[in-house]
């Protein structure tokens, strides 16, 4: 098993472009959810999906754009890219939703925009 | 008000000594998961530990070893016996129950530098 990937590893943007960060898992999992990681701020929850066709917003979800039309896949969409934005994303999938589940992780996708 | 809360930035310990990261937690749900992940320089996230709410025993998973006091809402992560190689970032994250908040909530991290 490949467990969870993640595409591009880096990436430079500017201002006002767009672009999609690729999520994908081999494992079955139901749940899948993205954090952006900044300095001192630990991870934070940006969307998740508990299934294909599901997905619900997280702590940070402005800016930022989720669908889930396969069990795989969970891209995330940046629609219009600021400074601000500038992170360390991580994709992330667990089985189910029982609390003893531990959540596997991709790789990260260090995105820089300036 | 911060669900997981981890009050050491940065800890130091020297090689071959033990070290204790603090963790502690904030819920009103009586079944939850308690988790450990390690993050090294090289940026991956490794998982560590668990522990559950309703586990008697603390959990260990070889020179780690979790501390849990239930009443005080505390999680510490112990690791006996540091390596060079531990030295990177620790999070602590909760998971409560299917009828909670279900998705992991995580600390600010501490970062641990191992001496030799």
């Amino acid at each position: 098993n490949a467990g969870v990937t993640q595409t591009p590893k880096f990436q430079v943007l500017k201002t006002g472009q767009s672009m999609t960060l690729q999520c994908a898992q081999d494992m079955n999992h139901e749940y899948m959810s993205w954090y952006r990681q900044d300095p001192g701020m630990g991870l934070r929850l940006i969307h998740y999906s508990v299934g294909a066709g599901i997905t619900d917003q997280g702590e940070v979800p402005n800016g930022y754009n989720v669908s889930r039309s396969t069990t795989e896949d969970f891209p995330l969409r940046l629609l219009s890219a600021a400074p601000s934005q500038t992170s360390v994303y991580f994709c992330a999938s667990s089985y189910d939703r029982q609390e003893y589940n531990e959540q596997f992780f991709g790789p990260g996708t260090r995105l820089t925009v300036l | 008000a911060q669900k997981i809360t981890q009050t050491q930035p940065g800890m130091f310990v020297q090689e071959k000594e033990a070290v204790t990261l603090d963790c502690t937690y904030d819920t009103s749900d009586p079944s939850y998961g308690l988790f450990w992940y390690k993050q090294p320089s090289s940026g991956e996230m490794i998982f560590l530990i668990y522990q559950g709410s309703y586990d008697q025993q603390n959990a260990t998973e070889g020179r780690y070893s979790l501390n849990f006091q239930k009443a005080r809402k505390s999680a510490n992560l112990v690791i006996s016996a540091s390596q060079l190689g531990d030295s990177a970032m620790y999070f602590c994250a909760m998971r409560e129950e299917p009828g909670g908040s279900y998705i992991p909530t995580f600390g600010r991290g501490t970062s641990l530098i191992v001496h030799p």
